[in-house]
């Protein structure tokens, strides 16, 4: 069936180093969104990515599409621990048309 | 505009007890989905409706039970609870399926014991 990946599944960082999930999928998306979840707390939306290669920036983070429209990644820099949560890739597959939502990453920030 | 709002947020149940998830958004969005979420894990689909009426299955959906009588209201019954039901609930609504954000309830934490 078909499956999105995130990978690593955990990550502690110490605080001020930079930070990377990537997203993988066994089939061609239309989108790519990612949510953040705080610790007790619900998915919030961050981003979508629409075209292939697609490159956006939000302030310390950096979210990539890839050029086969298959993975993405999300890049922090200098993580600070308001960066604390689990990050969620949710992709909209092209041929069923379905959301998946990945397993999520979570990061630690260690002050 | 308050959003997605969930009640109750907590709740208890014995095993074979039934109990109704309350679901409600005001911001007319005709998509609407329940997730759960187990300690430590991702988000799957239990059902989602595309409008009032409408509602279809999702990754999981075995134990549980939807209606959409209306916009903004969308409930998940559970029958007969049982202890692999001891969950984080959540309800979302979105314009459109996959192309614009899903805006998450607060959640219901729910335990079957």
């Amino acid at each position: 069936g078909q499956q999105v990946m995130q990978i690593p599944q955990y990550q502690h960082v110490q605080e001020g180093e930079d930070f990377t999930t990537y997203c993988n999928s066994s089939t061609t998306l239309s989108n790519i969104q990612w949510y953040k979840q705080r610790p007790g707390g619900h998915p919030v939306f961050l981003i979508q990515l629409v075209k292939s290669g697609e490159v956006k920036k939000q302030k310390r983070l950096t979210f990539q599409f890839g050029e086969a429209k298959k993975n993405s990644s999300l890049h922090i820099t200098a993580t600070q621990t308001t960066d604390v949560g689990t990050y969620f890739c949710a992709g909209l597959e092209t041929s069923y048309d379905k959301v998946i939502f990945g397993p999520g990453t979570s990061l630690s920030v260690i002050p | 505009n308050a959003g997605v709002t969930q009640t109750p947020k907590f709740r208890i149940l014995k095993i074979g007890q039934s109990m109704t998830l309350q679901c409600t958004q005001d911001m007319n969005h005709n998509y609407m989905y329940w997730y759960r979420q187990d300690p430590g894990m991702g988000l799957k689909l239990i059902y989602y409706s595309v409008g009032a009426g409408i509602t279809d299955k999702g990754e999981v959906p075995n134990g549980y039970n939807v209606s959409r009588s209306t916009t903004e209201d969308f409930p998940l019954r559970l029958e007969l609870a049982a202890p692999s039901q001891t969950s984080v609930y959540f309800c979302a609504s979105s314009y459109s399926k996959g192309r614009d954000t899903q805006y998450f309830g607060p959640g219901t934490r729910l335990t079957v014991l």
